[in-house]
């Protein structure tokens, strides 16, 4: 069974500067992928970056980066010059094996952008 | 390109009715997957389909059902509703995305806020 941990229910950060979101995994299954998820009040959940297990660099995309450290099994989201709105939830999602495409996802973090 | 469509955005109903949650995916995606999310916690898997064949299903009882049609679409369907189902159902639709070292990738839509009285 997959599980993702997020133990950080909320975070406060102040504009341009840099934020990190924790999250933890546990699986058995030498492939998998890990996600990041955004999602403002409206609902909609957005996708920000991708990791795969067997990814030898960390993943960036824009703004996102990605603190993989597989032998602690952690995906980590750095969130740089961190913008107003950037206030959302963040979840943690994991995908399985190639047979198995459902996402598991962790409780998520509030982030909350201050001026 | 349009993202993922669903309707209604929202809905109230009362225990023991019946309602249906339709999801439109974007173009070219052939996996619709369904998810539960109720209020301050993460999603939970519902069901998924591909090509018109479940692919996927999660742990809900037996009063939750699902198809996609042939232009990929797809329906939710929860029967006897119960105070608990009261949540976001989030519909994703999914492609092998560049952004992703070629894997499988969801994209999800607004979601439908039910809410069960």
């Amino acid at each position: 069974a997959q599980k993702i941990t997020q133990t950080q229910p909320g975070m406060f950060v102040q504009e341009k500067e840099a934020v990190t979101l924790d999250c933890t995994y546990d699986t058995s299954d030498p492939s998998y992928g890990l996600f990041w998820y955004k999602q403002p009040s409206s609902g909609e959940m957005i996708f920000l970056i991708y990791q795969g297990s067997y990814d030898q660099q960390n993943a960036t995309e824009g703004r996102y980066s990605l603190n993989f450290q597989k032998a602690r099994k952690s995906a980590n989201l750095v969130i740089s010059a961190s913008q107003l709105g950037d206030s959302a939830m963040y979840f943690c999602a994991m995908r399985g094996p190639s047979n198995d495409y459902k996402l598991s996802f962790g409780a998520g973090t509030t982030v909350t952008v201050r001026a | 390109d349009a993202g993922v469509t669903q309707s209604p955005t929202h809905l109230i109903k009362t225990r023991g009715q019946h309602v249906t949650l339709r999801c439109s995916p974007i173009s070219g995606h052939k996996s619709v997957s369904w998810y539960q999310q109720v209020l301050g916690q993460g999603p939970q898997f519902i069901f998924q389909y591909y090509e018109k064949e479940e692919r996927g299903r999660g742990n809900f009882p037996d009063r939750f059902s699902a198809r996609q049609f042939p232009n990929y679409s797809s329906e939710l369907n929860v029967n006897a509703l119960l105070l608990g189902d009261s949540a976001l159902y989030l519909c994703a639709s999914s492609v092998r995305a560049v952004r992703s070292g070629g894997q499988e990738t969801q994209y999800f839509g607004p979601g439908t806020r039910l809410l069960v009285l």
